[in-house]
């Protein structure tokens, strides 16, 4: 059973379009949720981080945490081709950190 | 900003050898990891530790072993080198649980 899953994509969005991104997971337990960006051939960058349901916003990016629903988001608004990289969505439950196995975005210009 | 460095940015190896992989964290984190990571399966989690001289075997140990010594400093060691073993090696360091891991650069090994 993945404890993370992701759509693998390939995901295209046109560049000023937002791109929206998904992960849904299966244990209910206290954890927290991160967003990585890994450009092809590099290691993963932390983009974003939550805690708690709701809304976290950090410039063009939004991340989604419903509990409830056990599903993770993050949107992309006013796509650039430099964001066009995978995404891994992860989970940590204090005790392991789990990752997706990720998905790829293309920003067309 | 935290600073994970791994030793080496590409390795050709070959079967048979022994190898090691080194990465050093400069930010006094508890924890460090390492993982590989191959086309389509994703990061695979090879070994953590929580902290100086403790392991513990992630996912995929086989093949593989670590060593800790210093808090600073986690080491992988390939035993005997295998085709099957080439794949990106990427070390992550974690302040404690929680907490977000911060990755080095990866080491690209090749093994011939």
């Amino acid at each position: 059973q993945k404890e993370v899953e992701q759509n693998s994509g390939p995901l295209s969005v046109p560049e000023g379009a937002i791109a929206s991104l998904n992960c849904t997971y299966s244990d209910r337990g206290s954890q927290s949720f991160f967003w990585y960006r890994q450009y092809s051939g590099k290691s993963p960058e932390l983009i974003m981080f939550i805690y708690s349901n709701g809304d976290k916003e950090d410039g063009r990016f939004t991340a989604q945490l419903n509990k409830a629903s056990q599903y993770v988001s993050l949107l992309i608004r006013d796509s650039q081709p430099s964001d066009s990289a995978t995404y891994l969505c992860a989970r940590s439950t204090g005790n392991q950190f789990y990752f997706g196995t990720g998905t790829s975005l293309t920003v067309i210009p | 900003d935290v600073k994970v460095t791994q030793s080496s940015r590409y390795l050709v190896k070959r079967t048979g050898e022994k190898v090691f992989l080194e990465c050093v964290q400069d930010m006094d984190h508890e924890n460090m990891f390492w993982y590989r990571q191959d086309p389509g399966l994703g990061l695979r989690l090879i070994y953590f530790s929580y902290d100086v001289k403790m392991k513990e075997k992630g996912d995929i140990p086989e093949g593989y072993s670590v060593s800790r010594e210093k808090k600073e400093r986690f080491s992988l060691i390939l035993e005997s080198a295998s085709t099957n073993q080439t794949s990106m090696y990427l070390c992550a360091s974690q302040l404690q649980g929680w907490e977000k891991l911060f990755f080095g650069s990866g080491t690209q090994l090749s093994v011939l």
